[in-house]
């Protein structure tokens, strides 16, 4: 089983509606979560921590929690062509891993 | 400025040849990791250290070494660069709570 995986396949989605991705984690002891945007030949930015059950939001993005499930979620709102990028979920137990990614494709 | 910077940002070289990539940062953290990243098999692990005196290898170390030279400068070397080596490679430095901030990359090309 991966450590993190994302479910495969561009998203894309009409300007102005939600996108949501999804992560599921392997190690139970993972104690923080983040997920990366990266665009196309670029590095991977930071976007979101969530480190407790719940959701966190910050500006148009949601970070959803659930250890008991172990998966984490990112919801972005109202998206923009801006938005188009690969997400990059990323995990940490011991050390920190990061899944696959999924490409994000927001239709003007 | 930028907390972590990477040099060259890209590079061309040809089978055999040492090539090495710098990272340096600004952000007093201790920890430092190379990976590179390939379509389709996203970031890999090559090199992390967690002091000057503290290197381990990562999932894909083989191929590459690395030198840490200051609290603030982690460098990747290939001794000899095959053209699977062909990569982007990403310079990181790790924050308190595990989250990493990336450099903004090498693109490596090798004929």
């Amino acid at each position: 089983q991966k450590e993190v995986e994302q479910n495969s396949g561009p998203l894309s989605v009409p300007e102005g509606a939600i996108a949501s991705l999804n992560c599921t984690y392997s190690d139970r002891g993972s104690q923080s979560f983040f997920w990366y945007r990266q665009y196309s030949g670029k590095s991977p930015e930071l976007i979101m921590s969530i480190y407790s059950n719940g959701d966190k939001e910050d500006g148009r993005f949601t970070a959803q929690l659930n250890k008991a499930s172990q998966y984490v979620s990112l919801l972005i709102r109202d998206s923009q062509p801006s938005d188009s990028a690969t997400y990059l979920c990323a995990v940490k137990a011991d050390r920190l891993a990061f899944g696959k990614g999924n490409q994000v494709v927001v239709i003007p | 400025d930028a907390d972590v910077t990477q040099t060259p940002r890209n590079r061309i070289t040809k089978t055999g040849k040492r090539i090495m990539l710098e990272c340096s940062q600004t952000k007093g953290h201790d920890r430092m990791y190379w990976y590179r990243q390939d379509p389709g098999l996203g970031l890999r692990l090559i090199y992390y250290s967690f002091d000057v005196k503290d290197i381990n290898k990562g999932e894909i170390s083989d191929g590459y070494s690395v030198s840490r030279q200051a609290q603030a400068k982690f460098s990747l070397s290939l001794e000899s660069a095959i053209p699977n080596q062909t990569a982007l490679y990403f310079c990181a430095t790790s924050g308190g709570r595990g989250e990493q901030f990336f450099g903004p990359g090498t693109r490596l090309t090798v004929l």
